[in-house]
């Protein structure tokens, strides 16, 4: 079964700084990844996809991931305030949408 | 852009009652609904996924008796929790699916159990 780590558990960066928030997982056909964002009293927002090795590059925001590690991280460059929220990789082996998400990191962003 | 909207946001329900909650896909069609619970310690589980005119998957742990889902058309889907106790409380989310890779979520419905 599918085992998806995330860390560190919580973060705190100043405001314009790196955050970066780091995911593994177990299976080795899995090939679909997500980062969502969740704000405090809201559903997740899926933030970004990565489906290849490599980096993904969205504005502020770095998707890398690396399958043959069972890896795959986030970077938030120029943190601001409103990055606050709880960050959660998603892991799916394809298929049916159905992904295993890891139990989330609490970014907090101080101004 | 692609909406889903969850009623109620929220719900009280007395120990051993059951509640509804509906799930709404706007902008687009939802091929299926995947529905989650949050704990209170924020941890994801899966209880089903729905996909229309195939046959509801429910994950281990969660059966059809418990979580009777609804998914009759492609922007539409309900989910009850029957006969609902304490260890049934969370924020309970629908995402539904678009093609294989997409999926947007509702704000969710939290459901406390007193």
């Amino acid at each position: 079964q599918q085992k998806v780590q995330q860390s560190p558990e919580s973060l705190i960066v100043p405001e314009g700084g790196m955050a970066s928030l780091n995911c593994t997982f177990s299976d080795r056909n899995s090939q679909y990844f997500w980062w969502y964002r969740q704000h405090s009293g809201e559903g997740p927002k899926a933030l970004m996809s990565i489906f290849s090795n490599g980096d993904k590059k969205e504005g502020r925001f770095t998707a890398h991931l690396n399958k043959a590690s069972l890896y795959v991280s986030l970077h938030i460059k120029d943190s601001q305030p409103s990055d606050s929220a709880l960050y959660f990789c998603a892991v799916s082996t394809g298929g049916n949408y159905k992904p295993t998400f890891g139990k989330g990191t609490s970014l907090v962003v101080h101004p | 852009g692609a909406l889903v909207y969850q009623y109620p946001r929220r719900t009280i329900c007395k120990s051993g009652t059951s509640m509804r909650m509906e799930c709404q896909a706007v902008g687009f069609q939802a091929t299926s609904v995947a529905w989650y619970r949050q704990s209170p310690q924020k941890t994801f589980e899966l209880i089903a996924l729905s996909t229309v005119n195939s046959a509801i998957k429910y994950e281990q742990n969660f059966t059809q008796e418990k979580f009777p889902i609804s998914h009759p058309n492609l922007s539409f889907s309900s989910m009850t929790v029957l006969n609902a106790y304490l260890e049934d409380r969370g924020l309970y989310l629908c995402g539904a699916v678009q093609g294989n890779t997409e999926v947007f979520f509702g704000k969710g419905t939290r459901l406390t159990v007193v």
